[in-house]
């Protein structure tokens, strides 16, 4: 039962435009969610992240959205640069005081130059 | 910075064969990870540990043991290596016991072959 759920495997865009990339999740208990970025051969690095009783977080060029009512979040990247190519995971959790995390399958982001 | 150090980038080892993963973090955290990420279905929960030799089961235990003597450290078992658990291996940790919304902090994986 995949309770984190990205169902775009990969996405490609132009350099400076924006990246939308989208999650979607099933368990209510949530109420933290995450993204993170991985190179390959490099650990998943931390980017972003939002708490439940928001629906907005902005961190330079990353903003990540959460409707809660939709249990769906997304990451826009602008404008989007070609070193932001990577896989993007977005991770869920809640309900336990052990920060574990529930992650998403991931999206391949390739930024065209 | 927060460090988590994997002991090997790359392994390869037989079936049958007792691996042994380590994991050091150096910034004193109390919850320590292990997942894996094979393509197409993200990074699974393996163990964790929340406290030295404390640990819990997560998402796919199975094949799997763990071991947490020191703080600093948290090592993953394949007990008898099977072809199926050749994987890249990922170890985190987060600072506090008791919060939930905090980001783990990751090593760089270890890629694991089984032949």
């Amino acid at each position: 039962d995949q309770q984190v759920k990205q169902n775009s495997p990969s996405l490609s865009v132009q350099e400076g435009r924006i990246s939308i990339l989208n999650c979607d999740y099933t368990n209510s208990m949530f109420d933290y969610f995450l993204w993170y970025k991985k190179y390959p051969a490099e650990g998943p690095t931390f980017l972003i992240s939002i708490s439940s009783i928001k629906d907005k977080n902005e961190d330079g060029r990353f903003t990540v959205f959460l409707n809660k009512s939709a249990k769906h979040l997304s990451l826009h990247i602008v404008p989007s640069q070609p070193g932001d190519s990577a896989v993007y995971f977005c991770a869920a959790s809640g309900g336990t005081s052990y920060g574990k995390l529930t992650f998403g399958q991931g999206t391949i982001l390739t930024v065209h130059p | 910075d927060v460090k988590v150090t994997q002991s090997s980038r790359y392994l390869v080892k037989r079936t049958g064969e007792k691996v042994f993963l380590e994991c050091v973090q150096d910034m004193d955290h109390e919850n320590m990870f292990w997942y894996r990420q094979d393509p197409g279905l993200g990074l699974r929960l393996i163990y964790f540990s929340y406290d030295v030799k404390m640990k819990e089961k997560g998402d796919i235990p199975e094949g799997y043991s763990v071991s947490r003597e020191k703080k600093e450290r948290f090592s993953l078992i394949l007990e008898s290596a099977s072809t199926n658990q050749t994987s890249m291996y990922l170890c985190a940790s987060t600072p506090v016991q008791g919060i939930s919304n905090q980001p783990q902090h990751f090593g760089d994986g270890t890629r694991l072959s089984i032949l």
